[in-house]
């Protein structure tokens, strides 16, 4: 069945630093969303990409659409303790349901 | 405009039991999805109901059901419980038609279901 890679699977990084990660597929999509998760919460949409190649920003994140819509990142830049927590990418073509990917686990230093 | 709310947030069952979790969407959001979290499988595709209809499924067995009233509303039953059905189900709603459409999937907080 489909599914979407996302990498790296953790992050420990200090604050100030930038974050970048990524999900990859090897089917087209033409959704691409991003969530973030806190612990014992259900997630919290950040972004959302409709077109190949569209680049969105919310704040300190920024996300694009892979060209060959199989494709995502997220960057977040100049990390602050808040941004701990678990990002999800997921992903929907037309009416089909819409899948994750496995997380990336971000943990932020002092 | 209130957000995806889920009752209740917290379950404790015994083994062979049923339980029936409720998620009320966004006002005007007609579908409804629903997943799985569990910290080995991530995030799992139950069912999704789009005006009282399911019109996508997971791969789950039979003992997990659900429904989806007039008001938009739905419910999901897991019966004959299972100690590895203890995870965080949490339930999503969506506006559009379809995904074409700009549309945006809101979660609600979940419901932990423990299964002793």
């Amino acid at each position: 069945g489909q599914q979407l890679n996302q990498s790296p699977q953790s992050m420990f990084i200090q604050e100030g630093e930038d974050v970048s990660m990524n999900c990859t597929s090897s089917s087209i999509f033409n959704t691409w969303l991003w969530y973030k998760q806190d612990p014992g919460e259900g997630p919290v949409l950040l972004i959302a990409l409709y077109k190949a190649g569209e680049l969105t920003s919310n704040g300190r994140l920024t996300a694009q659409f892979g060209t060959t819509r199989k494709d995502s990142f997220l960057n977040i830049s100049a990390s602050i303790p808040s941004d701990v927590g678990i990002y999800f990418c997921a992903a929907a073509y037309n009416t089909d349901k819409l899948i994750f990917g496995t997380g990336t686990r971000l943990q932020v230093f002092p | 405009k209130a957000g995806v709310t889920q009752t209740p947030r917290y379950l404790i069952k015994t083994r062979g039991q049923q339980v029936t979790l409720s998620c009320s969407p966004i006002s005007g959001h007609r579908s409804v999805s629903w997943y799985q979290q569990t910290p080995g499988q991530g995030l799992q595709f139950l069912f999704e109901y789009f005006s009282e209809t399911q019109r996508n499924k997971g791969n789950f067995p039979g003992r997990f059901s659900g429904r989806q009233f007039s008001n938009s509303r739905s419910e999901m039953n897991v019966s004959t419980l299972e100690l590895g059905d203890s995870a965080l189900y949490l339930c999503a709603s969506s506006s559009g038609d379809s995904f074409l459409q700009n549309t945006e999937a809101f979660f609600g907080q979940g419901t932990r279901l423990t299964v002793v």
